[in-house]
């Protein structure tokens, strides 16, 4: 399978417990995003990463939000002290570097807070 | 307001119907238009993508781009029950963050 892979693709943790997710974009791809999607809503853009540069942060997220991608191969995106309000779907899509380079999603991580 | 704005629906063709959706956009700098379906529980699937003024087609869909008005819209011809889903319409303005609209979602009645 050569498309975007996530893992893992489901995460049930306590609030105030941290988790970790990660992503493995498709391989010729350098530019790799985050978005956490709730219902009835469009992704919410979180950050992305070029090779493994963050170039861009959405205003909008926690500093208990972090992620990385130390290689520019595969990125994580940890996310501290959980909140109930941080259940989602998290998704990752990764691109070319190109005008307008179309994004391909993984499947996503599901995160339920209890 | 919102950078990418779409009407929620639902939208409900008869099968074999032509299935129209429809995208605003704030930003009239906007390169890039995009069009995701997404079935429930799954994660966005492209399904198009549009850089000129113009008709795109791409055998059952084309997309339409306007940049003077600000519109984007998908044609889906001869809707199939399979097409039953949330259409996300997606603009990238600079080149690199996209903004997503909230979606439309389609049913196609047998």
């Amino acid at each position: 399978d050569t498309g975007v892979s996530q893992d893992p693709r489901h995460k049930i943790t306590k609030r105030g417990q941290n988790v970790t997710f990660r992503c493995d974009p498709i391989s010729e791809h350098n530019r790799l995003y985050w978005y956490r999607q709730t219902l009835g809503q469009g992704p919410e853009f979180l950050t992305y990463f070029q090779n493994e540069a963050q170039l861009e942060k959405s205003r909008l997220l926690s500093d208990r939000f972090s992620a990385e991608r130390p290689k520019g191969s595969f990125s994580t995106l940890e996310i501290q002290r959980t909140e109930q309000g941080d259940s989602a779907m998290y998704l990752c899509a990764s691109s070319l570097v190109v005008a307008g380079g179309e994004q391909y999603f993984g499947p996503g991580t599901r995160l339920t807070v209890t | 307001q919102k950078e990418v704005e779409q009407n929620s629906g639902p939208l409900s063709v008869p099968e074999g119907a032509i299935a129209s959706l429809n995208c605003t956009y704030s930003d009239r700098g906007s390169q890039s238009f995009f069009w995701y379906r997404q079935y429930s529980g799954k994660s966005p699937e492209l399904i198009m993508f549009i850089y000129s003024n113009g008709d795109k087609e791409d055998g059952r869909f084309t997309a339409q781009l306007n940049k003077a008005s600000q519109y984007v819209s998908l044609l889906i011809r001869d809707s199939q029950p399979s097409d039953s889903a949330t259409y996300l319409c997606a603009v990238n303005p600079s080149g690199n963050q996209f903004y997503f609209g909230t979606g439309t979602s389609l049913t196609v009645i047998p």
